[in-house]
């Protein structure tokens, strides 16, 4: 089956850190870039970064919001992308995603596969 | 703020049509395609609309997406209760050199 899956999420106090899985079957993982998106209650979808497969470098991209305290790797061996979540916030508390990139060769603002997704709580 | 910029809420009846705007720059929708997202309660989001106005395998013809300029389009027509969801625009920013979303549109079969 073609499938993507999270783990990982939980309750998490401020300033600790947290790794996100995201564990694909039935596709080329290695072929396809990896993104992670997540949604805080009552707020809209936000990508976190992705990272490219390795044809194209294999390097992962952030967003500014996390940058510095998210980093997004991959395994291709065992078909997972990791999000490693440092210096965690109340404000990253959210439903965390993963997802596939629509086309192999680049990544545009199409994405047709996604995870379940894992939630993420940080509060004291 | 989200980049692009979508209605917090749209409404129609059953059966008639509704139709959610996305309205961005020329860094990102004017010069790149839109893909639109339908995340239904409780459920991760689901692509429905790609490269402006193609639909995946499974999508129904009820959707459709076009484009004009820096703004874009979603049309939902024969409007069930089923199709009560967000609706996310989205598209890539040269400038950010990153994804780009709206904040989303809710959409009420009244």
């Amino acid at each position: 089956e073609v499938q993507l899956v999270e783990s990982g999420g939980g309750l998490i106090q401020p300033g600790r850190s947290l790794r996100l899985s995201c564990t694909a079957s039935g596709f080329p993982f290695g072929d396809y870039a990896l993104s992670w998106f997540r949604r805080a209650p009552g707020k809209g979808l936000e990508w976190v970064g992705f990272i490219r497969s390795r044809a194209y470098g294999g390097t992962p991209q952030h967003a500014a919001s996390v940058k510095g305290r998210f980093t997004i790797s991959r395994d291709d061996s065992k078909t997972i992308a990791y999000l490693q979540m440092n210096s965690l916030k109340t404000e990253d508390t959210a439903i965390y995603y993963c997802s596939r990139s629509f086309y192999r060769t680049y990544i545009s603002g199409a994405f047709d596969m996604w995870g379940q997704g894992t939630m993420v709580t940080v509060s004291s | 703020q989200s980049v692009l910029t979508q209605p917090p809420s749209v409404s129609a009846a059953p059966g008639q049509k509704v139709t959610v705007s996305c309205s961005g720059s020329s860094s990102n929708v004017g010069t790149d395609y839109v893909s639109w997202y339908q995340q239904l309660p409780g459920t991760a989001p689901k692509l429905l609309i790609y490269d402006n106005n193609k639909r995946p395998s499974g999508i129904p013809d009820r959707f459709s997406g076009s484009k004009s300029g820096t703004s874009a389009t979603l049309g939902i027509t024969g409007l069930q209760s089923g199709d009560e969801a967000d609706y996310f625009c989205a598209a890539w920013d040269s400038g950010l050199s990153a994804p780009v979303f709206g904040g989303g549109t809710y959409v009420t079969v009244l």
